[in-house]
């Protein structure tokens, strides 16, 4: 079983559907991130959560709506999504605490979402 | 100027080759720092961490020189199997947990 693990794989959604990401780590982290990867873009930051509490929220419409039930899961709920956030979900966790300086992030396969 | 900025290339080397990448950063208060490879349609892993006195994995040598703000991944002796993506990663201080910026990354194809 991989140390990170994400559901769905693949996600093809309409502009007003709900959907949700999983995101499940075996690893004993306390630390989850989402990351959004588009094309010809840099892997960017959307959410931090450090021992369940949200502690990033990087400037992400509130169309997508992260939850943090306990230290190994993770999910992030979407809905009335746009075309352009069509793209590759990563989901990662790392063994770091507030303000670590350390700590290499794993990551899951991800979620590829295109909005239809 | 971006947080962390990579040569996208594409690099295209002959297998043997050595061949070098550099990424540069904004935030001179940044202290961690890493290699990651991605290959195509797959989810990135770690290559190595980059150390200030800078380290070495096989064909592989990661160097950092803060004063200029940018890191390098030296690979020698290029394989097939070397061609992938690779993202330079450093933290932002300030963040909780260990959340780091990516760059672009930067593609290498390697021939026979």
């Amino acid at each position: 079983e991989t140390g990170v693990t994400q559901t769905p794989r693949h996600l093809v959604m309409g502009m007003t559907n709900k959907k949700s990401l999983k995101c499940e780590q075996h690893l004993g982290h306390n630390a989850m991130y989402w990351y959004k990867q588009s094309a010809k873009k840099p892997l960017e930051l959307m959410f931090v959560y450090s021992l369940e509490e949200r502690v990033e929220n990087n400037s992400v419409p509130s169309r997508f709506s992260p939850e943090c039930p306990n230290s190994s899961h993770l999910f992030l709920h979407l809905h009335t999504l746009q075309p352009e956030d069509s793209a590759l979900y990563l989901c990662a966790s790392s063994q770091g605490v507030a303000r670590s300086s350390d700590g290499e992030l794993f990551f899951g396969e991800g979620s590829r979402l295109t909005v239809l | 100027r971006k947080e962390v900025e990579q040569d996208p290339g594409p690099f295209n080397v002959p297998e043997g080759a050595t061949v070098a990448f550099n990424c540069t950063y904004s935030n001179s208060a940044s202290q961690s720092f890493f290699w990651y490879r991605q290959d195509c349609r797959k989810e990135p892993k770690l290559l190595m961490s980059v150390y200030s006195s800078g380290n070495e994995d096989g064909r592989f040598t990661a160097q950092l020189n803060r004063a200029s703000q940018y890191i390098s991944l030296l690979i020698r002796d290029s394989k097939l199997s070397d061609s992938a993506t690779y993202l330079c990663a450093v933290n932002i201080p300030g963040q909780a947990g260990t959340a780091l910026i990516f760059g672009k990354g930067t593609t290498l194809s390697v021939s026979s």
